[in-house]
């Protein structure tokens, strides 16, 4: 059981919107900052996308958003392309040198 | 260009032991925190252990601790990770991975397979 809760599908057609959810905890996404966002396609290692709750690497195109209320946090594709297709992982910093991750949300693009 | 590329997971039998190694190119592993991760089959992320810039601490998960060993061999610009007492559940995809910020892995390996199955 991964300590970040995600939903294990979502789905948008091209050019659509979809947002993601991320929910922790009072002792992780609640309490820091240090919220990252990781695409994986199958058989490749993970890419960044989102760092630092809402900052976006150099190359990630501004389609990709992240964001925090609270303990949830989320990331939002816009603009729905085909390559975006994968699967997404939330991470977050949780004190003493620790971090947490969720299970991961697929997404497919319809 | 920078690169990480990730060695020495094999098949192995529980109890057995392995040595992951990470060339680094591009970048000098010293100047940076550097951590381990794995991805189990069909499973999500995990860290295993990540080790400081100075060298002088390391971290572990508690899956792993008692049992596994981060190092680095600065000669080589190398990350190592020896694993001893393998387990069934240590079967997974071994990435190594730069920490930019915290909790931030900003270039990641292509990863190394570990399986350990008799």
């Amino acid at each position: 059981q991964s300590a970040l809760t995600q939903p294990p599908s979502a789905s948008g057609s091209p050019g659509q919107s979809v947002t993601i959810s991320c929910t922790g905890t009072s002792s992780d996404v609640g309490t820091y900052n240090y919220v990252s966002w990781y695409q994986q396609h199958p058989g490749k290692a993970p890419k960044l996308m989102i760092y630092e709750v809402s900052k976006r690497p150099s190359g990630v195109p501004d389609r990709f958003s992240g964001s925090k209320s609270g303990n949830t946090a989320s990331l939002t594709v816009s603009g729905l392309q085909a390559e975006d297709e994968a699967n997404y992982y939330c991470s977050s910093y949780a004190g003493n040198y620790n971090v947490v991750f969720g299970g991961g949300t697929k997404l497919t693009v319809l | 260009q920078v690169q990480l590329v990730e060695s020495g997971g094999d098949l192995v039998q529980p109890g057995g032991s392995l040595r992951l190694s990470c060339a680094a190119s591009g970048l000098t592993l010293s100047d940076h925190y550097m951590i381990w991760m794995r991805q189990a089959p069909g499973k999500g992320l995990e860290w295993v252990s990540y080790i400081v810039k100075s060298g002088s601490n390391m971290y572990y998960a508690d899956s792993v601790k008692g049992r596994f060993t981060i190092s680095r061999d600065i000669a080589k610009n190398s990350l190592i990770l020896q694993m001893n007492s393998l387990r069934a559940d240590d079967t997974a995809v071994y990435y190594c991975a730069r920490v930019m910020t915290t909790a931030t892995l900003d270039i990641w390996g292509q990863g190394t397979m570990v399986t350990v199955s008799s």
